[in-house]
């Protein structure tokens, strides 16, 4: 049980286009799922916290109007990259808590590449 | 500001030696603590969390940890490492009921040589 998928695994895509990133958790209703970015050989940075039907919290030194993120149901977050650039490249992890157990479960994560 | 340590950043062990991560929390107030473990090119998954209770935690694949409130440690531990305990370990720590924000620290390496 608890299984986040995340969709695409993988995405390229060229500088100033954008990208948009699903999370969905399978086997249960997330109260709350959370966007993260990983760099290399470094930890996990929590980008947002996103609660359905609200608006997300941002952390802070995240753009909020460059990173996009709509939780429109109980079982999914989409987050969008909007107008990416090169320094945008890099490990978006989600996570999503199981009720009220505050233990998050994660996501593959998706790796972006901007050209 | 609040913070997670984890102080070994690379650990290389060989079959059969024990193994204890360290992971040290800077929040006073009420903690909930984690930890995860990424096998390379997989994602996060859950070994074991501590809320309250016993503070020594049993988790899956023989990994426990000890939470010393005292010392604001939650330190991870097993007895005999494999081959395939070869992975990144975070620790993370969230300040109590009902605030499920984490705070994760950098991240240990292991590699465990056959």
């Amino acid at each position: 049980g608890a299984v986040v998928s995340q969709h695409p695994s993988r995405v390229i895509c060229k500088s100033g286009t954008s990208v948009k990133i699903e999370c969905r958790s399978l086997d249960f209703q997330a109260t709350t799922m959370f966007w993260y970015r990983q760099f290399p050989k470094q930890s996990l940075m929590l980008m947002a916290t996103s609660n359905e039907g609200s608006k997300a919290t941002y952390e802070q030194g995240v753009e909020k109007d460059k990173f996009l993120i709509n939780h429109a149901s109980l079982t999914l977050s989409t987050l969008t990259v909007t107008s990416a650039h090169p320094e945008d490249s890099s490990f978006y992890i989600c996570s999503a808590a199981l009720g009220t157990t505050d233990t998050q479960y994660f996501g593959p994560g998706t790796r972006l590449t901007v050209l | 500001a609040q913070s997670v340590s984890q102080h070994n950043h690379h650990v290389i062990l060989s079959e059969a030696a024990s193994l204890e991560l360290g992971c040290n929390y800077s929040y006073g107030g009420t903690v909930n603590l984690f930890w995860y473990v990424q096998y390379p090119g997989q994602h996060l998954q859950l070994l074991l969390k501590y809320f309250s209770g016993d503070p020594l935690v049993k988790g899956i694949k023989g990994f426990e940890a000890e939470f010393i409130k005292s010392k604001f440690s939650f330190n991870l531990r097993k007895p005999s490492v494999q081959w395939s305990d070869t992975a990144e370990y975070f620790c993370a720590v969230n300040r109590g009921s009902g605030t499920y924000k984490y705070i994760f620290g950098t991240g240990t390496r292991l590699k465990v040589l056959a």
